[in-house]
Order: structure tokens, then sequence, then C-alpha cells
């Protein structure tokens, strides 16, 4: 596709529920990232891939947070037993290649998670 | 945690006036980046500067980058409406992962 997209878009859900966040990065993009973003802050790095391995996962806040990319494109972020405090947006990011110093990251439109 | 920090945290111009905003950070780079977030909308990538380069131009964008004093900053110039927006700095420190810092919410009036 023309750009990173995420689905859904919006997610509400109840507390205690498991929840799947989607991302498909840009065709060809070896690097994804996934971010975390509160209300009026700057998005938080969770962890990332580089082709179907997890790289980084230093981010995120607790065993409930998993990331997979099992064929190195669309990935999934879930988290289990949703708490209200893991309402946020969710945001995923695409890049080209792999650890180049100039390698922009491309963001996609995010899903607001909202945990009643 | 959040290590960029932004200044001002808020920005109210006129159109056709200059916006600058500032970043600070504490560690050692191999590039910054400047971002911007439209309500409603995702983060769109506007420069990068390397950590041996000190300014850079994109169309009215400016960015500088000073190493020593670990800060940076961005001007829009001849603003407009539509530069109404959040904006962030992001830092890469080698590690692939951005480090963004906590905005800069600027707004234009017609």
């Amino acid at each position: 596709g023309a750009g990173v997209s995420q689905s859904p878009r919006y997610k509400v859900t109840k507390r205690g529920q498991d929840v799947a966040l989607r991302c498909d990065p840009i065709s060809g993009h070896v690097s994804l990232y996934w971010y975390r973003q509160a209300l009026g802050q700057g998005p938080e790095f969770l962890t990332y891939f580089n082709y179907e391995a997890q790289q980084d996962k230093s981010g995120l806040p607790n065993d409930r947070f998993s990331a997979e990319r099992p064929e190195g494109s669309i990935s999934t972020l879930t988290i289990q037993r949703t708490e209200q405090r893991d309402s946020a947006m969710y945001r995923c990011a695409s890049s080209l290649a792999v650890a180049r110093v100039t390698d922009t990251q491309y963001f996609g439109p995010g899903t607001r998670l909202t945990v009643l | 945690s959040q290590q960029g920090e932004e200044d001002p945290q808020a920005l109210s111009i006129q159109e056709g006036e200059n916006a600058t905003m500032n970043c600070s950070y504490k560690t050692s780079i191999n590039n910054l980046q400047w971002y911007r977030q439209n309500s409603g909308r995702g983060l769109v990538h506007l420069i990068l500067i390397r950590s041996n380069e000190r300014e850079k131009h994109s169309g009215r964008l400016r960015v500088t980058l000073d190493t020593s004093k670990k800060s940076s900053s961005l001007l829009i110039t001849a603003s407009r409406a539509a530069d109404t927006a959040s904006y962030f700095c992001a830092i890469n420190t080698g590690f692939q992962k951005l480090v963004f810092g906590t905005g800069t919410r600027l707004l234009v009036s017609p």
C-alpha cells in the first residue's frame, strides 16, 4: 500500500479483555516499530522488528504486552487482560532498511484504544 | 521516559510570522528528527539532521543542531494556518528506536 495502515482505528474494550492491534507496513520495508502515545505526550517506544525477528522489546510495559511479525510483514501487538491504564494511541511505523543512520520512520494513523 | 524536551510547550502566532521551537536532549545521538502531528492525524516526518550537520533546510523549514549544547531548533518561516499542529523532536541514538520529546503545540491564527 501507499502508507502504513493500522486496524482497527478505534477500539473500545472492557477491562480484562484481550485486544489485538494490527499493523501493515509499507511494502518492502524491513523494519517495523510499535510506539504508544498518551494524550499530550510524545510517542514512547515499545518494540521493534527487523524482518520477522524482534530486536528490542525493552519498551513493553509488562508481560501482558506482546508483539509478533511472523512473516516479516504484518505485525500484531497483543495486550492481554487489559487495564484502564493501557488506554492510549498505539502507533506503528516502518522503515526501509536496517539501522541506517538516515533512515526515516513512516508512521501509521494509529489505533486509539480505550479500556473501560 | 522521554529524553527530549521541547520549548516552548505552546506557541501562538499570526499568519506570516516565523515560529521557532527548541529541543534539548541528554545523550549522544546519530541523528535528530522533527515530526508534525495534526489533530486527528498521524505523525508526519519533516526533516532529519545528522549529528555531523549543523543546519538543514527544507522549504519553509530550517533546522539547526548544536551537539555541544545537545540542542536543536526548528524554524518555520512565513507560517500559515495549516501549520497549526504539534511538533516533536525525536533523537536516534543508533539503536533504531526513536526517543521523542514532549512536543510543542503551535497555533497559527489567520
